[in-house]
């Protein structure tokens, strides 16, 4: 199956700054999502982005697909942004689900 | 809209009693319905999924079932539970024949086994 890494695995910031968390992937992939689980274990998906540059508010992605990688950024940073971030690739062509990487725990300190 | 309903959300079970959880998706017909446990850590390993009604994949061997009875029911059984069966499950659903759309979880079940 598809190895994913997840880099930095722990990030301690101050309300306010800026971050990138980086995920690379072992192989081709046609889907590729980043979710953040909140404290009480939901996961929340934030971007479907196999491929390009997506923007949502504070949260941006881009996945560079030929190079097999994907950065989450997240600008001003809120203490409401800790928690465990996911990136999550399938290679497609099946039913098969997603493949998780280990997370990066992320720690907003006020 | 579609929804993912999962429970119960918490449980607690002695070793060697039975399990199930259920999973229900709505406002979706054929959904591909996959259940994920995180042990300890924080890791997400995909244990079964589903393309129809009857139609389990295993992704690992274990002490764990899958059935799926109904388009959009998936349970996770067991008949005897293990002290390493603690930890949190979540179901989730994709379209079926759509590579280019997102999966959605459910909000999970924490299963502690005693």
């Amino acid at each position: 199956g598809i190895q994913v890494e997840q880099s930095p695995p722990d990030l301690i910031l101050q309300e306010g700054a800026n971050s990138t968390l980086r995920c690379n992937f072992s192989d081709s992939v046609n889907n590729l999502q980043w979710f953040h689980q909140n404290p009480w274990g939901q996961l929340i998906n934030l971007f479907y982005i196999p491929s390009g540059t997506k923007q949502n508010g504070r949260l941006s992605a881009t996945t560079v697909a030929t190079e097999r990688y994907s950065l989450l950024y997240i600008s001003s940073s809120q203490t409401t942004d800790s928690g465990v971030y996911f990136c999550a690739p399938r290679r497609g062509g099946g039913a098969d689900g997603l493949t998780f990487g280990k997370g990066t725990h992320l720690i907003i300190q006020p | 809209s579609q929804t993912i309903h999962q429970w119960p959300a918490t449980l607690v079970q002695p070793v060697g009693s039975p399990l199930s959880l259920e999973c229900t998706v709505e406002g979706t017909s054929n959904p591909n319905l996959y259940w994920y446990r995180q042990a300890a850590g924080r890791g997400l390993q995909l244990l079964f999924y589903s393309v129809g009604i009857g139609q389990i994949s295993s992704e690992v061997p274990q002490n764990l079932s899958a059935s799926r009875p109904q388009d959009r029911q998936f349970i996770l059984s067991s008949k005897k539970l293990l002290l390493s069966d603690s930890g949190f499950y979540l179901c989730a659903w994709s379209p079926r024949n759509r590579d280019n759309y997102g999966y959605t979880f459910g909000s999970g079940t924490r299963l502690t086994v005693v």
